[in-house]
């Protein structure tokens, strides 16, 4: 059965520190997909990335970055210099599908809630 | 800025009412969602529209009616609500016929107390 861990239920670090949120999930399909979302006290869950199964290069999007790696079935997240603006639950997330295109409902990781303080 | 729009931010209603949320996006997305959002939890799938019609029912009490009057709107109409349905409601969008494996785009939701 599919499903995502991430076991930091709360981090808080202080303003300037790096800070990995970790994800690690379990699938029998070779070929899924997975994505995080962060979601600030507003409530908008907000895209960050989405990662497939065949690409395992890792990912820089200015001070995010994520390290996917099969081989440990993780996902992990780092945010290099956080600030307080960063605050947020962190959602991982896991989508099997396949090359026709049929997708399937996101089986969701419970959350990290990041507190990053000044 | 969001390009999903949900109305209301807040909504309080007794359980006899009858209310609706609505939905908006313009970014001529094939699928829309309604999910359900307790405190401290992950978001929960309720419905999937894929070009119009609904694809996906979760199970979800009958006292929640989804409706999709064309391919930009979503409303969740509400009747005979209980106290344990007061929760974040989001709606979300996604380019493909209902999707897993292309990002959905998120309103900020609908935060409903019934009581």
């Amino acid at each position: 059965a599919q499903k995502v861990t991430q076991a930091q239920t709360e981090i808080s670090v202080v303003e300037k520190e790096d800070v990995t949120l970790d994800c690690v999930y379990e699938t029998r399909d070779t070929t899924y997909y997975l994505f995080w979302y962060k979601q600030p006290p507003s409530g908008e869950l907000v895209f960050l990335i989405r990662r497939n199964s065949f690409d395992e290069q890792n990912e820089i999007s200015g001070r995010y970055s994520w390290n996917f790696q099969k081989s440990t079935s993780s996902f992990n997240f780092t945010i290099t210099a956080s600030q307080v603006v960063d605050s947020a639950v962190y959602f991982c997330a896991l989508s099997e599908g396949d090359y026709a295109g049929n997708n399937r409902k996101l089986i969701w990781g419970l959350g990290t809630s990041l507190a990053v303080n000044p | 800025d969001t390009e999903v729009t949900q109305t209301p931010k807040h909504l309080v209603m007794g359980m006899t009412n009858k209310k609706s949320l609505k939905c908006e996006q313009h970014m001529g997305h094939r699928a829309m969602y309604w999910y359900k959002q307790k405190a401290k939890k992950p978001p929960e799938l309720m419905f999937v529209y894929s070009y119009e019609k609904l694809s996906i029912n979760e199970s979800v009490p009958s006292r929640f009616s989804p409706e999709c009057p064309n391919s930009s709107l979503l409303n969740l109409h509400l009747h005979a609500l209980q106290p344990e349905d007061s929760a974040l409601y989001l709606c979300a969008s996604s380019q493909a016929a209902w999707g897993g494996n292309t990002e959905a785009f998120f309103g900020q939701g609908t935060r409903l107390t019934v009581v």
